[in-house]
């Protein structure tokens, strides 16, 4: 157990809504990362969250947004969702940078009809 | 611009085994590299990390990783293969280049036989 949570586990929803992914940090741990696997496209970080603050982007599409909220749990929102978005979402955490450890939760596993 | 390569998408061993998982990786600065693995259905964890302070590098579960500045690989090996060993395998780096984000490798699949 990496005490990284995140909820909920699996989601099935239809194309063009909206979801919510949570994600609870590791007590003490400032950062927040959230991946998305596919089986076509690997792991790809989406988005980084230090403090509160947006630290880094990476291939997050305009139609999702993060936010880390002041008790450091963070919030990955996916709109007008499409059948490509059906994936493995991956929160990680770490404390202070630089070289912090990333550590995974369960990930939560999002399928589009 | 760091990168990472993972050779082989796909590794398979004999159980007992030597298990040699190869990363070569790119940075122009001295990096932090990882190995992790990630079991069918579940998340990533962290089995090894270099930090600069050792270059062989024990991990869990009897796998270690030899950091190799002349060849820049960090190739992850386990000296007799189990078959909970089934997994992927990803290698990532990290550094002052990408501003101490992960860079990942495609991951390493590997299989187990009997």
């Amino acid at each position: 157990d990496s005490g990284v949570t995140q909820t909920p586990k699996h989601l099935i929803t239809a194309t063009g809504q909206r979801v919510t992914l949570r994600c609870s940090p590791r007590s003490g741990d400032l950062s927040v990362y959230w991946y998305q696997q596919s089986l076509d496209q690997g792991l790809q970080f989406l988005i980084q969250y230090y403090n509160g603050e947006e630290r880094a982007k990476g291939n997050i599409l305009e139609r999702f947004s993060a936010q880390q909220f002041p008790d450091l749990h963070s919030e990955l929102n996916l709109s007008s969702l499409e059948l490509g978005d059906s994936a493995l979402y991956f929160c990680a955490s770490s404390s202070s940078p630089p070289g912090g450890t990333q550590y995974f939760g369960p990930g939560t596993r999002l399928l589009v009809l | 611009a760091q990168s990472v390569t993972q050779l082989g998408s796909h590794v398979s061993v004999s159980e007992g085994a030597l298990v040699l998982l190869r990363c070569n990786y790119s940075s122009s600065v001295p990096p932090y590299l990882f190995w992790y693995v990630q079991y069918p259905n579940q998340g990533l964890q962290l089995l090894l990390k270099y930090t600069s302070a050792a270059t062989l590098v024990k991990g869990i579960n009897g796998f270690e990783a030899e950091f190799k500045k002349s060849e820049t690989s960090f190739h992850l090996t386990k000296p007799s293969a189990h078959m909970s060993d089934a997994a992927e395998y990803f290698c990532a780096v990290s550094s002052m280049d990408s501003n101490y984000q992960l860079i990942w490798g495609a991951g390493t699949k590997l299989i187990i036989k009997p």
